[in-house]
C-alpha cells in the first residue's frame, strides 16, 4: 500500500463550480498536512497547510483533514480556469520529509 | 517563503553523459532537498543535502549515480550521471521551513535524455 493515494484525473469542471480534492494516507505518525498546487511547467507551490484535524479557510480554498479515517481534502469554491493545475498533497510527520501523492489534475473550462 | 533559481532550467543531453543542476537560495539555510518527478509520477525525494556533511540519499538512490555538492547555507548542485533515457524527468531544489515543515521549490529543471 502506498504511503499516499491520491487519484490522478483529471478532474474536468465548469467554472463556477465547487471542486473536491482529496488524498487517504496510510502512516497514522503523520502530524501536518499541506496541498500544494503546480502549474504546468512551473514548481510546485504550498497552497494550504494544516496542522490538526478539522477545516481550514483560505479565500476559496478550504481544506479539511480527519486523522480518524486518514482522509484529506481541498474543496475549491467558485472555481475559476485560472485554478487548472495539478494539486498534490503532502503529509508529514516528526522528520523533515514531506509525502506527496501523485497529483491530480483539474481543468476548469469556461 | 525562500526564493530558490535553479539552472539550467531545460535541457536536451545525450545517452551517457553527465549533467550538473544548479540551486541558489536567497538566504542561508540548513537543509536543502532535491526531488525527482518523473512523467505522470509524483515528486520522489532523491537526497537531502546538509552544509559541511555528505548528502543523505534516499532508498533507491547512489551517490554514484547522483552526486550532491553543497559548498555553503546558500547552493547546491545535484549532478545525474551516466545518463540514459530513464532519466529523463523533473528535477527539483527545494528548502524548507524548519518550524512548520513547509516546503518551498525551485522553477525546476527539465531533463530530456536521448
Amino acid at each position: 500500500q502506498k504511503e499516499v493515494e491520491q487519484d490522478p484525473g483529471p478532474l474536468s469542471v465548469p467554472e463556477g463550480a465547487i471542486v473536491s480534492l482529496n488524498c487517504t494516507y496510510s502512516n497514522s505518525a503523520f502530524q501536518y498536512f499541506m496541498w500544494y498546487r503546480q502549474y504546468s511547467r512551473k514548481g510546485p507551490e504550498l497552497l494550504m497547510y494544516t496542522y490538526s484535524s478539522g477545516n481550514k479557510e483560505d479565500g476559496r480554498f478550504t481544506a479539511q483533514v480527519d486523522k480518524s479515517s486518514k482522509y484529506i481534502s481541498l474543496f475549491i469554491r467558485d472555481s475559476q480556469p485560472s485554478d487548472s493545475a495539478t494539486y498534490l498533497c503532502a503529509p508529514g510527520g516528526n522528520t523533515d520529509k514531506l509525502i506527496f501523492g501523485t497529483g491530480t489534475r483539474l481543468q476548469v473550462f469556461p | 517563503s525562500a526564493v530558490i533559481s535553479q539552472k539550467p532550467s531545460r535541457d536536451i543531453c545525450q545517452r551517457g553523459t553527465s549533467l550538473t543542476i544548479q540551486c541558489q537560495v536567497d538566504s542561508q539555510v540548513t537543509m536543502m532537498f532535491w526531488y525527482r518527478q518523473q512523467p505522470g509520477q509524483s515528486l520522489t525525494l532523491i537526497a537531502t543535502a546538509n552544509q559541511g556533511s555528505e548528502a543523505t540519499y534516499e532508498s533507491g538512490f547512489v551517490i554514484d549515480k547522483f552526486p550532491i555538492s553543497r559548498p555553503n547555507l546558500t547552493f547546491s548542485t545535484l549532478t545525474v550521471s551516466n545518463m540514459s533515457p530513464e532519466d529523463s524527468s523533473i528535477y527539483l531544489c527545494s528548502v524548507n521551513r524548519r518550524d512548520t515543515g513547509e516546503l518551498f521549490f525551485g522553477e525546476g529543471s527539465r531533463l530530456t535524455v536521448l
